[in-house]
């Protein structure tokens, strides 16, 4: 069966300074491995995603994700985050025509 | 609104009311699905169609009704609606990225926040 782990509830991070939200995955085959964020009051938007090629993945408002097989993660990342990333972001996995379940998600507190 | 419009945004039901949310794409757009979102549940799959007058389950579909009767519209009914239904309702259309594998993303709509009395 395919699952999705978001470990931490929420990440606090000042602005100016990377961060990192992480996500691990469960599937047997490849998995095709997706980023959503949904902003207060909002419908869920996609970020970016990782089908093939790449191990590292480059998304929407400067958000990047490395796919790393051995770990089975596919953490999100941005070099420097802005107050306005503040929201709650989910990941997502699905094998081929299988459903895509989703995380619990993080939500990101960005700091002035 | 990602091309997927939702209605009504807000609902409150009493036990055992019935009713429909409505979601409708206009993109012709083959796949399309409605999610719960729950906290600290994440968003579950109630019910999936890849097509007008195919349907299947998803993760959690008791309790909810769905149709396709043509490409635009997918609604999801509540016969009898109870408590436990109290959530966020998301729908959504998927974008074929020209792979057989529905390999793209979702769109969603705005959701639906459904409150059971």
């Amino acid at each position: 069966a395919q699952s999705v782990a978001q470990p931490e509830d929420q990440v606090n991070v000042a602005e100016g300074n990377p961060l990192t939200v992480k996500c691990t995955y469960s599937v047997s085959g490849n998995p095709y491995l997706f980023w959503y964020v949904q902003y207060p009051n909002r419908g869920l938007q996609f970020l970016l995603k990782y089908i093939t090629g790449d191990n590292l993945v480059k998304g929407s408002y400067g958000f990047e994700a490395e796919f790393n097989k051995s770990q089975t993660s596919f953490h999100l990342k941005k070099p420097s985050a802005l107050v306005s990333d503040s929201a709650l972001y989910f990941c997502a996995v699905k094998r081929n025509t299988d459903k895509l379940i989703f995380g619990t998600g993080t939500r990101l507190q960005v700091f002035p | 609104n990602a091309g997927v419009t939702q209605t009504p945004k807000f609902q409150v039901l009493k036990t055992g009311q019935s009713m429909t949310l409505q979601c409708a794409q206009d993109m012709n757009h083959e796949y399309m699905s409605w999610y719960r979102q729950d906290p600290g549940m994440g968003l579950r799959l109630i019910h999936y169609s890849v097509g007008a007058g195919i349907t299947d389950q998803g993760e959690v579909p008791n309790g909810y009704n769905v149709s396709r009767s043509t490409t635009e519209d997918f609604p999801l009914r509540l016969l009898s609606a109870a408590p436990s239904q109290t959530s966020v309702y998301f729908c959504a259309r998927l974008d074929l990225d020209g792979l057989a594998e529905y390999t793209g993303e979702l769109f969603f709509g705005e959701g639906s926040r459904l409150t059971v009395l």
